[in-house]
């Protein structure tokens, strides 16, 4: 079954510094990998995905991943963090074969300093 | 247009009573899921359903746990006789197909409190 790990619980950043949020995934076969972002009191939006294709995807507010199939990674990153950027992010992952589940880490509270 | 919308926002029962919660999906989209947020427990999946497909209820942690949806649209997730444990919040999501390649919208969620 399909899994995901992501290995900070919280990440401090200062406003204008780049922010890294970490994901690595496990999966039979090839991966769709996607992104969400919760903030206080709302339900899960969507932030981008990798389906295929170009490595880099860049997605809503600046954002952007990275996939790496060695690394069976998917880093969601952006260049200068907002504090509007405070939030809680989920990496999530699903087979292109199998099961139609999506499965979600267990989320990184990002709290960026002013 | 109009998003994932749930109700109740909030829900307070006792332990023992039934609970029932609604979510109403993006007009047009076929697979509605159910998923449980417990405090730092992550997302944890319990049931989708595709069209008029039987629906996927290995996520449903017991045989208390329930859900319907109504044609294709409206769906409902029913606990019956609550336990404390069962507090959390319900996000509802749906989906254009059940497609790998469609992400899926979420609603507010409904949080559930049990005393």
């Amino acid at each position: 079954a399909q899994s995901v790990a992501q290995p900070e619980d919280q990440v401090n950043v200062a406003e204008g510094n780049p922010l890294t949020v970490k994901c690595t995934y496990s999966v039979s076969g090839n991966p769709y990998l996607f992104w969400y972002v919760q903030y206080p009191n709302r339900g899960l939006q969507f932030l981008l995905k990798y389906i295929t294709g170009d490595n880099l995807v860049k997605g809503s507010y600046g954002f952007e991943a990275e996939f790496n199939k060695s690394q069976t990674s998917f880093h969601l990153k952006k260049p200068s963090a907002l504090v509007s950027d405070s939030a809680l992010y989920f990496c999530a992952v699903r087979a292109t074969y199998g099961n139609n589940r999506l499965a979600f880490g267990k989320g990184n509270q990002v709290v960026v300093i002013p | 247009g109009a998003g994932v919308s749930q109700s109740p926002s909030n829900k307070v029962t006792e332990k023992g009573k039934d609970v029932e919660l609604r979510c109403d999906p993006i007009s047009g989209h076929t697979a509605l899921y159910w998923y449980r947020q417990s405090l730092g427990q992550g997302l944890e999946f319990l049931i989708y359903f595709q069209g008029n497909s039987a629906p996927d209820k290995s996520g449903l942690p017991s045989d208390r746990f329930s859900a319907e949806r109504t044609g294709g649209s409206v769906s409902t997730l029913t606990i019956q006789r609550t336990q404390q444990e069962d507090s959390a919040v319900y996000l509802c999501a749906s989906s254009l197909t059940l497609g790998e390649r469609n992400e899926q919208y979420f609603g507010p969620g409904t949080r559930l409190t049990v005393t």
